[in-house]
């Protein structure tokens, strides 16, 4: 079956505008997590969603940083008023109900200039 | 101080060798394990996850826990060049709902 997509693969962005990156997970997936991976490093968990709500934000990085999901499927994170310090890969994953079995997306790659 | 440490690499080696990838960490409530092996440009996909202590193996792959030490390994045995990618380790103190804390990843370099 489709895997995990997420769309742009590629977004270049001039310094204070806003980004809204998208995920569609595996269908039927319950659970959703966005993660922020810097070059050449690991991934830093940004949120996670269960069904529709986000029980757990604590690890957006500011007040810049958004996300919401819909009819427990796509999901959108939303960056405004972009900064350099954005520039990462924006990866998304999925899992049905066990958290050690993530399925990821491709990813974003975000450049802020 | 990083809650899990891996060292950056990068590691080379030729065509067939034995691979050992490592992490530690410093939270005791950890209970899951996992190790994503995640190809240039790729997200990481999961390649083997274990509970609590032991060892696990799955082909060219054994992955090993020693809870008591706070000390992960991956091994890989016959290593060939489809295996140069960055190895991540990822662990989780909860069964759902929460989130995988991961290591900086390992980038191995596999030599013909």
């Amino acid at each position: 079956g489709a895997g995990v997509s997420q769309s742009p693969s590629n977004k270049v962005t001039e310094k204070g505008k806003d980004v809204e990156l998208r995920c569609d997970p595996i269908s039927g997936h319950t659970a959703l997590y966005w993660y922020r991976q810097r070059l050449g490093q690991g991934l830093e968990f940004l949120i996670y969603f269960q069904g529709n709500s986000a029980p757990d934000k604590s690890g957006l990085p500011s007040d810049r940083f958004s996300a919401e999901r819909t009819g427990e499927s796509v999901s959108t994170l939303t960056i405004q008023r972009t900064q350099q310090e954005d520039s990462a890969v924006y990866l998304c994953a999925s899992s049905l109900d066990r958290i050690y079995e993530q399925y990821f997306g491709p990813g974003t790659r975000l450049t802020v200039t | 101080q990083k809650e899990v440490e891996q060292d950056p690499g990068p590691l080379s080696v030729p065509e067939g060798a034995i691979v050992s990838l490592n992490c530690t960490y410093s939270n005791s409530a950890f209970q899951y394990f996992m190790w994503y092996r995640q190809y240039s440009r790729k997200g990481p996909e999961l390649l083997m996850y274990t509970y609590s202590s032991g060892n696990k193996e799955d082909g060219r792959f054994t992955a090993q826990v020693d809870k008591s030490s706070k000390y992960i390994s991956l091994f890989i045995r016959d290593s060939q060049p489809s295996d140069s990618a960055t190895y991540l380790c990822a662990m989780s103190n909860n069964n759902a709902g929460n989130m995988l804390t991961f290591g900086g990843g390992t980038r191995l370099m596999v030599k013909p």
